[in-house]
């Protein structure tokens, strides 16, 4: 199975930061990668699939990039509403995903 | 807007089978464009993918459940179905149904999701 590891586990931010999570991959996935965010108590959302196409309807402050076994996801300018958990799939074999990274207000 | 639900028992018993449907709703399981597939998070932990399923009933499952799982579909009612065997506490889980996006004969990504549905397993 391909592993994901995601950095960091948790990160603390404020309204309005620059915010980078990383998800690497055991092996080299091409751009088979998707982000999600995770409310509590709510199902994943889609943000990000292709390693870097935006899903529709989803704010054009988070951005991901990355090719191989190196992907960020980035969000510009922290918004309130962006206080989750984010998590990395990877669809290079069959899907497994990352550890998630919880986004918590400073 | 398509929609999908998860339904079934909150509570199983060890080494009992635990079963769930998801029903489809505003729009069809029958595309050619999409899988459909079950994931489950762990109370305070991350996802699991289960397993996923194409409308004729070709199967794909995750090696680490394979012994245990059988999903099934019903095009008629636009529903899909999951049954994992011989359940214990490690079983315990939201148990999501989604989407499962099909391209160059491959499985890419989830979404919509299931608001998902809580399983407990204990006696």
């Amino acid at each position: 199975a391909i592993q994901l590891t995601q950095s960091p586990s948790s990160l603390s931010a404020s309204v309005g930061d620059r915010v980078t999570i990383t998800c690497r991959a055991s092996q080299g996935i091409s751009s088979a990668l998707a982000w999600y965010q995770q409310k509590p108590g709510k199902a994943p959302k889609l943000l990000i699939y292709d390693a870097s196409s935006l899903e529709s309807g989803v704010p054009s402050r988070f951005s991901g990039s990355g090719s191989g076994t190196d992907f960020t996801l980035t969000i510009s300018s922290l918004q309130p509403e962006d206080f989750a958990t984010y998590y990395c799939q990877q669809f290079n074999s069959y899907p497994t995903f990352g550890q998630g990274t919880r986004l918590e207000i400073k | 807007q398509l929609q999908l639900q998860e339904s079934g028992p909150g509570l199983v018993k060890p080494s009992e089978t635990l079963s769930l449907t998801c029903t489809v709703s505003g729009g069809s399981i029958s595309s050619s464009s999409y899988y459909w597939g079950w994931i489950r998070q762990p109370p305070g932990k991350g996802l699991e993918w289960i397993g996923s399923i194409y409308y004729s009933g070709s199967t794909y499952y995750n090696p680490s459940l394979k012994s245990r799982v059988t999903i099934s579909v019903d095009t008629s009612k636009n529903q899909f179905s999951l049954k994992l065997s011989s359940v214990t506490a490690a079983d315990t889980a939201v148990y999501y149904c989604a989407r499962h996006f099909r391209a160059a004969a491959a499985l890419n990504w989830f979404d919509p999701w299931g608001q998902g549905t809580l399983v407990t397993v204990s006696s």
